[in-house]
């Protein structure tokens, strides 16, 4: 199993581009989230899914888009980068969205993006 | 608001001392409470999980306790290694409608020779 893979792992945008962020696992994983992490401040949840075709937003929704096709990918599109958005993204996966009981979540290595 | 605080920001020791962390909550309804460890330049990985009810678990070198009274935990790292060198991150989940996970923006420890 390759767990959580996401490319690319660097990323340089101008303002105004835009550009999407690819999320896959392996586990079968009904529930994914993507998370930006900046210096000193906790993981900002963006989006979510619950299943394939299945979205909602997060804490930070504003300036990027989601969608669920397959169960295994979920891609995040940046729709007018701005240098806000400098920022290392994380992908997840979890079995379930309730994470009571001791589910564990799983995350990608990350990508590096900034924007300038 | 719920918030999860932790304590130090920063910590330096050497190789095969002990540590502590600290990580205060106040998030209501609690569910669980999470320690992850995330390498620079890393994902985080899930160290302990722990429920209302528990008050201590461990995960090898690592002891994670809860005071669900106090809504306090803290990371305990025994004879430390510099593979030990990472951000340690606290995350308590609410036990609401999406069982919301609140995290905390993590302790930095080095580990020097």
């Amino acid at each position: 199993n390759a767990g959580v893979t996401q490319t690319p792992k660097f990323q340089v945008l101008k303002t105004g581009q835009s550009m999407t962020l690819q999320c896959a696992q392996d586990m079968n994983h009904e529930y994914m989230s993507w998370y930006r992490q900046d210096p000193g401040m906790g993981l900002r949840l963006i989006h979510y899914s619950v299943g394939a075709g299945i979205t909602d937003q997060g804490e930070v929704p504003n300036g990027y888009n989601v969608s669920r096709s397959t169960t295994e990918d979920f891609p995040l599109r940046l729709l007018s980068a701005a240098p806000s958005q400098t920022s290392v993204y994380f992908c997840a996966s979890s079995p379930t969205l309730f994470l009571a009981g001791g589910k564990e979540q799983y995350f990608g290595p990350g990508t590096r993006l900034t924007v300038t | 608001k719920n918030q999860v605080e932790q304590s130090p920001q920063s910590l330096i020791i050497l190789e095969g001392k002990n540590c502590t962390l600290q990580c205060n909550y106040t998030v209501s309804p609690f569910s669980n409470l999470r320690w992850y460890k995330q390498d620079t330049g890393r994902g985080p990985v899930s160290l302990t999980i722990m429920t209302f009810s528990e008050n201590t678990k461990s995960n090898g070198r690592y002891t994670a306790t809860l005071d669900a009274d106090t809504k306090q935990s803290s990371l305990h790292i025994t004879a430390s290694q510099l593979s030990d060198s990472a951000s340690y991150i606290c995350v308590v989940s609410a036990r609401d409608s999406n069982y919301q996970l609140i995290w905390g923006a993590g302790t930095k420890l080095i580990i020097k020779p």
